[in-house]
């Protein structure tokens, strides 16, 4: 069981938007910065988001992510066939003085 | 170009400790931490610990009674020993860069410490199997 709660699979048509969602809690999101990671087929993760919102270089643009309270939002605008994979949300959870993600979310562009 | 090179034993028997070693290049370990991240068969990351230059420690409360993360400055490693193993550690390992910091601000009047924490850098991941 994860300490972030991500759904298990999102799926939309190509060039459509979609959205995935990470909650938490107060010790966690409320408090500290997310990051999101993308991890295709047989590799290793890959940093999307951090600091909420911000894109390291070689992101789309077409990524975005947002925080309001004890969640956190990841949306993909022009869906492509090449984003099928696998989505994490990480951050610090103050609580356990540790590090923590969701358990992931499938995307499947139909 | 910073790049991380990890290996070590890939078949474990139970109660056998796992030992694996990342060597960083192209990156000095000052300003950053150096973390270790599982994945089971099938299953989502679990984030093991890391470490920093001066060799502080956080790890995951789940673990942290079998985990020492370790580093070696002189050759540019380091590294992950998880001790008495079993079926439930079998996982693909990665070692990555993680930039980690605790800032303050204040909330209604109370100081209040909050974290900055991206993991940007990843190995290739190491497969590990405990098996009898």
């Amino acid at each position: 069981q994860s300490v972030l709660t991500q759904p298990p699979s999102v799926s939309a048509a190509p060039g459509q938007k979609v959205t995935i969602s990470c909650s938490g809690s107060s010790s966690n999101i409320g408090t500290n910065y997310v990051s999101w990671y993308q991890q295709l087929p047989g590799t290793a993760p890959q940093l999307l988001i951090y600091e909420n919102d911000k894109r390291p270089s070689g992101s789309p643009d077409r990524f975005s992510g947002s925080k309001s309270g004890t969640s956190a939002t990841l949306g993909i605008t022009g869906l492509q066939t090449g984003d099928e994979a696998d989505y994490y949300c990480g951050t610090w959870d103050s609580s356990l003085s540790a590090g923590v993600f969701g358990g992931g979310t499938k995307l499947t562009v139909l | 170009q910073v790049q991380l090179q990890q290996w070590g034993a890939g078949l474990l028997k139970p109660s056998e400790t796992l030992s694996l070693t990342c060597a960083v290049y192209g990156e000095s370990f000052s300003g950053y931490y150096w973390s270790w991240i599982r994945q089971p068969p099938g299953k989502g990351l679990e984030w093991i610990g890391e470490i920093n230059h001066s060799g502080s420690t956080n790890y995951n409360p789940s673990l942290k009674s079998r985990v020492t993360i370790s580093l070696d400055t002189s050759k540019n490693q380091f590294s992950l020993k998880l001790g008495s193993v079993t079926a439930a550690d079998t996982a693909v390992y990665y070692c990555a860069r993680t930039f980690f910091e605790q800032r303050i601000r204040m909330v209604r009047g109370v100081i209040e410490p909050y974290y900055y924490s991206y993991t940007d850098v990843w190995g290739d991941g190491t497969t590990v199997t405990v098996s009898s």
